[in-house]
This record gives C-alpha cells, sequence and structure tokens, in this order.
C-alpha cells in the first residue's frame, strides 16, 4: 500500500541554525511533491511545490529538494526563527489524482 | 477576500445525533474537498468536488454525506454521529484538481466532538 513517512517527533533546533525535515514514501511514483505549514488551531498553509524532473526548489529561506531514486524529500528552512516554529506536512500525488498527506513533522525553534 | 470559510468552529454532538459542516468559498474555484485530521494520521480524505453538482467519494467517506449544489458551497452531514467521526474537520478548496498540481487553500477548521 501507499506511505508517506514524516518524523512524528518533534525536531528541536536553535535559532540561527538550518532546520531539516525529512518525507519518505513507498509505492508512489508521483509527478510532484507539495509542502504545507500548519500553525496550531489553524489549517494548513501552502508552501512549495517540486516536480520529479526538479532537483531542488528554493523560496527565501526555503529549500525543498527531490529525490525520486530515494523516494525522499528533504525540506530545509535555514536562519531558522522562533516564528518558523510550526507542523510541516508534505503531500504527494496518489493513484487516484488526488493529493495525500503525511502525519507532519513539528519543529520547534528556540530563541 | 475571506478566501475558505467554515462553520461552525467548535460543535459537540450525542452520538447519534445528525449535523451539517458549511464551508464556503469566494475564490471561485471549482474544486472543492472534506479531509479530517486525527492525531498521528495526517489529512484523510473524506470526500470531494470537481464542479458544481458533482461529489465523489474520497479515502473515509464512511458515514458522511456531502453537497455541492452552489460553487461557492460544499456541506459534509453526519447523519448519525459516532465517538469515532471525533476529529478536526478542513475543508480545501483548489483552482486546478489536486491531483494536477493544484495548490490547496484550506479553511480554519472545524473541531467536532462525539460523546
Amino acid at each position: 500500500s501507499q506511505k508517506i513517512e514524516q518524523n512524528s517527533e518533534a525536531l528541536n533546533i536553535q535559532e540561527g541554525k538550518t532546520a531539516t525535515l525529512t518525507c519518505n514514501y513507498t509505492n508512489y511514483s508521483p509527478a510532484y511533491l507539495q509542502w504545507y505549514r500548519q500553525d496550531p488551531g489553524r489549517g494548513p498553509v501552502f508552501l512549495l511545490l517540486i516536480r520529479e524532473n526538479e532537483k531542488e526548489k528554493r523560496k527565501e529561506r526555503l529549500k525543498v529538494t527531490f529525490d525520486t531514486t530515494l523516494k525522499q524529500s528533504l525540506f530545509h528552512i535555514t536562519a531558522s526563527q522562533p516564528a518558523d516554529s510550526a507542523t510541516y506536512l508534505c503531500a504527494l500525488e496518489d493513484a487516484g489524482n488526488m493529493l495525500t498527506f503525511g502525519g507532519g513533522t513539528r519543529l520547534m525553534v528556540k530563541p | 477576500n475571506a478566501g475558505v470559510t467554515q462553520t461552525p468552529k467548535f460543535r459537540v454532538l450525542k452520538t447519534g445525533q445528525s449535523m451539517t459542516l458549511l464551508c464556503a468559498q469566494d475564490m471561485n474555484h471549482e474544486y472543492m474537498y472534506w479531509y479530517r485530521q486525527d492525531p498521528g494520521m495526517g489529512l484523510r480524505l473524506i470526500h470531494y468536488s470537481v464542479g458544481e453538482g458533482t461529489t465523489a467519494k474520497g479515502e473515509v467517506p464512511d458515514g458522511y454525506n456531502v453537497s455541492r449544489l452552489k460553487k461557492q458551497n460544499f456541506l459534509l452531514g453526519l447523519e448519525s454521529a459516532a465517538p469515532s467521526q471525533t476529529s478536526v474537520y478542513f475543508c480545501a478548496s483548489s483552482y486546478l484538481l489536486a491531483g494536477n498540481t493544484g495548490e490547496l487553500f484550506f479553511g480554519e477548521g472545524s473541531r467536532l466532538t462525539v460523546l
């Protein structure tokens, strides 16, 4: 069966460091992958989309990589700030042509 | 521009009661979705709609019904609520179908507790 794995344990880092979140998937062949941010009590907000033929995508302090051989996407936040603290969700196109979401990883940036 | 608005934001039901969650979007999007989010489970698709008057089942449709009588509204109904339906429900909309690079715009969520 199709499966998306994100680290369910919170990632705690110090302000100014680079945060790296991982999204692994099995039994998918997605043409693209999306990342969303979710704050407590709020709905997810779209951040970035990366296509299978793009190895890397950047947006301000955010960088996403997509390795279709490893079946993995890495999400980086450089020069992290306490305001970056949130849960980050990855989402893949599934066989039904819908988006399927991972469980998310909570990031805590300490000042 | 309100985006996607969900009502109510909170609701407590007793087992067997019925209720309807309302989702409204003002972006003229064709596609609308209902997800539920449970701890450790991620967002799971309940039902979706590709246009006014159409609906389709998602991953976890049992116990729910939906209607899309107007393009801007997508209703999620629980005919006989069960404790297993305690969850946070999110409505989303998109300009393109989600599986075709459609970025989803989410509402703020509706927290439902079934006792």
